[in-house]
Formats: C-alpha cells, structure tokens, sequence
C-alpha cells in the first residue's frame, strides 16, 4: 500500500497561495492522489483528486509529478476559512475495497 | 437533500453499556464505512459495506458490529463499551464500490462517545 508524507504544520497568510506538499513514493500505477480536509471537529470535506494529470476544480488546483512520487495541493488564494487540517490520501483497493486510509495530514493556519 | 445524516451527535455511556450509532444516506451510495477518529490522529476505518447486505473489517473493528440495514442505512454496535472507545465517530458515503471507480466519499458530520 503507498503511504504519504506530509508536513505536520503549515502558515499561510491571508490572500496568498497555500501550497501543500505530499510524497507518496511507493504510489502504484493504478492508485489515485485524493485530498480532504477537517475543519475544526467536522467531518472531512472532499476537495480533489488526480490520477496523472494535474487538476483543477472551484477549490483548488492538484499538481501531481511526472514520476507521480509527490503531489501539491494550491489553495490560490487561501482564506481564515482555510484554516483546516489537510490529508493527502492515496487510494488503496484491498479485497475490492473502495476505502480512504488517513494518516495525521498538515494542520494549515491561515494568519490574518 | 441532507447528505449523511447522523444520530446522536453526543453520547456518554458507562463502561460494559451497549448502544448503537446510525447513519443515513440520502444520495443514493452503493457504499458506507463508519470510521473513528481520536484526539490528535487521522481517521481509522471500522467497517465499511461495499454494497447493500455486505459489510467488511476495516483497521479496528474488534469491539463493533455492523448492519447495512438497506441501502441508505448503516449502524455501528458497541455491545459492551469500554473507555477505549471513547472517540468521534464518523459514517460515510460512496457513489460506487469498484476496484476500478474513484469515486469521493462524503462525510457526515460525527458521534462524539465518551465512555467513563
């Protein structure tokens, strides 16, 4: 199963760029790159995932290498409602299993 | 349309008691998991139910049961609490079980258990 790697604590500031870094080295072919995220103590929210080709959608832009060995979530413009904790998934399939294993993720702070 | 739907949102029982978390769906998922998730850490997946009438072992099931009541319905036993359990518990939803379908899950929004 590919693990990932990430930062445990990042700051951005108001208005600027969060870029949040992954490394899933051992990801397989087939294996997708998901990201979610926490707000405070709420269920976590689906933001994007990619296989090969980086990806944009109305929250965020997912920038995956050519070896696929690390990806890089962009918030554009991050705001105080950012502040959240974010994981960086790969997609395991064991026994058919469609299921999302989490590891700690990047606590990001948003400072004002 | 409500998501997923979960009941109740705050619990305390005392140790040995017996009780049962419920989660609804109402997007019409193929897939529900229950996970765990305890202070500081990622969330541990439980059980999950690919499909209606299946359900699975996740990463910690020992201490729970499952049933996949029908397709919208999910529900988490703890027959004999212990303060171990003490954690948030979240239900989700998938569109579809596939080994080869990505689909995103959606989470509702958590049981908080404290088990003196």
């Amino acid at each position: 199963d590919a693990k990932t790697t990430q930062p445990p604590s990042m700051d951005c500031a108001e208005g600027r760029a969060a870029n949040l870094p992954c490394n899933h080295s051992t990801i397989s072919g087939n294996e997708y790159v998901y990201w979610y995220r926490q707000i405070h103590s709420q269920g976590p929210q689906y933001i994007i995932h990619g296989l090969k080709n980086n990806e944009t959608n109305e929250m965020a832009s997912l920038i995956i290498t050519e070896d696929r060995k690390s990806s890089t979530l962009i918030l554009p413009h991050a705001t105080l409602r950012d502040t959240a904790v974010y994981y960086c998934i790969v997609r395991v399939v064991e026994t058919g299993a469609n299921n999302l294993f989490f590891g700690t993720g990047t606590r990001l702070t948003v400072i004002p | 349309n409500a998501g997923v739907t979960q009941t109740p949102k705050f619990q305390v029982l005392k140790t040995g008691q017996s009780m049962t978390l419920q989660c609804a769906q109402d997007m019409n998922h193929n897939s529900m998991y229950w996970y765990r998730q305890d202070p500081g850490m990622g969330l541990r997946l439980i059980y999950y139910s690919a499909s209606e009438g299946t359900t699975d072992k996740g990463e910690v099931p020992n201490g729970y049961n499952v049933s996949r009541l029908n397709k919208r319905e999910f529900s988490l036993r703890l027959e004999s609490a212990a303060p171990s359990q003490t954690s948030v518990y979240f239900c989700a939803s998938s569109l579809t079980f596939s080994g080869t379908v990505n689909t995103e899950a959606f989470f509702g929004q958590g049981t908080r258990l404290t088990v003196v």
